[in-house]
């Protein structure tokens, strides 16, 4: 079965200091691969997606950039943080091997307070 | 990116009660996904739906795929503490770009 490996859980950090989130998919190959972002518990904001490795598709422009280094990594990262980065971050898969119609499926997140 | 509307923002109400939301889109959807998201977790699956007048059953869960393929409806029957949290609908475009809608706070009253 496929799962999906988020980390850290938690992260607390200053502002102006780098950022490395990871997601790892298991159990399946070539999926597409999201970011999104959550502020107070409400509204999943899509951050970037990926259809392939080195394939990164942004849709808002942001202090974030991402990379697939990988088939199932997926990295967040920022070089300087600001306050407003904030929030929840959830990586998400979907696809794969599975046929289109497959629904996107969530790791457990990371708590990201930029202090 | 597309928008999704999702109502009520919240709801409180008396465990046992039924319970109906639904999701509006500017535009037209082939795959509706209801989800369910518990405080500090990521967003579970729930029910996928992928034709137009589709219903669909899990467990007390029931959702529908509107006709006009511009929104969906989830129903809870019968609501048990554990059912608190937050729903959100969700689509796919046509280039897997999945879009959120703005999601409906749950409590249950025991």
């Amino acid at each position: 079965s496929q799962t999906i490996h988020q980390w850290p859980a938690t992260l607390v950090q200053p502002v102006g200091s780098p950022l490395s989130l990871e997601c790892t998919v298991e159990g399946t190959s070539n999926p597409n691969l999201y970011w999104y972002r959550q502020a107070a518990g409400r509204g999943l904001q899509l951050l970037f997606y990926s259809v392939g490795i080195g394939q990164i598709s942004s849709e808002v422009p942001q202090n974030l950039s991402a990379s697939r280094p990988q088939d199932r990594q997926f990295i967040l990262s920022s070089k300087k943080l600001l306050l407003s980065d904030s929030g929840f971050y959830l990586c998400a898969w979907m696809g794969g091997h599975l046929s289109y119609n497959s629904p996107l499926h969530f790791g457990n997140g990371t708590r990201l307070t930029v202090t | 990116g597309q928008q999704l509307n999702q109502s009520p923002q919240s709801m409180f109400i008396q465990e046992g009660e039924d319970v109906s939301m639904n999701c509006t889109s500017s535009s037209i959807f082939n795959t509706w996904l209801w989800y369910k998201q518990d405080p500090g977790e990521g967003p579970v699956l729930l029910i996928a739906l992928y034709k137009a007048g589709e219903l669909t059953s899990n467990g007390r869960l029931t959702a529908q795929f509107g006709i006009t393929r511009k929104d969906s409806f989830l129903n809870i029957s019968a609501s048990i503490p554990s059912d608190v949290g937050i729903y959100f609908c969700a689509g796919p475009n046509t280039g897997n770009q999945f879009y959120f809608g703005t999601g409906t706070s749950l409590t249950v009253i025991p």
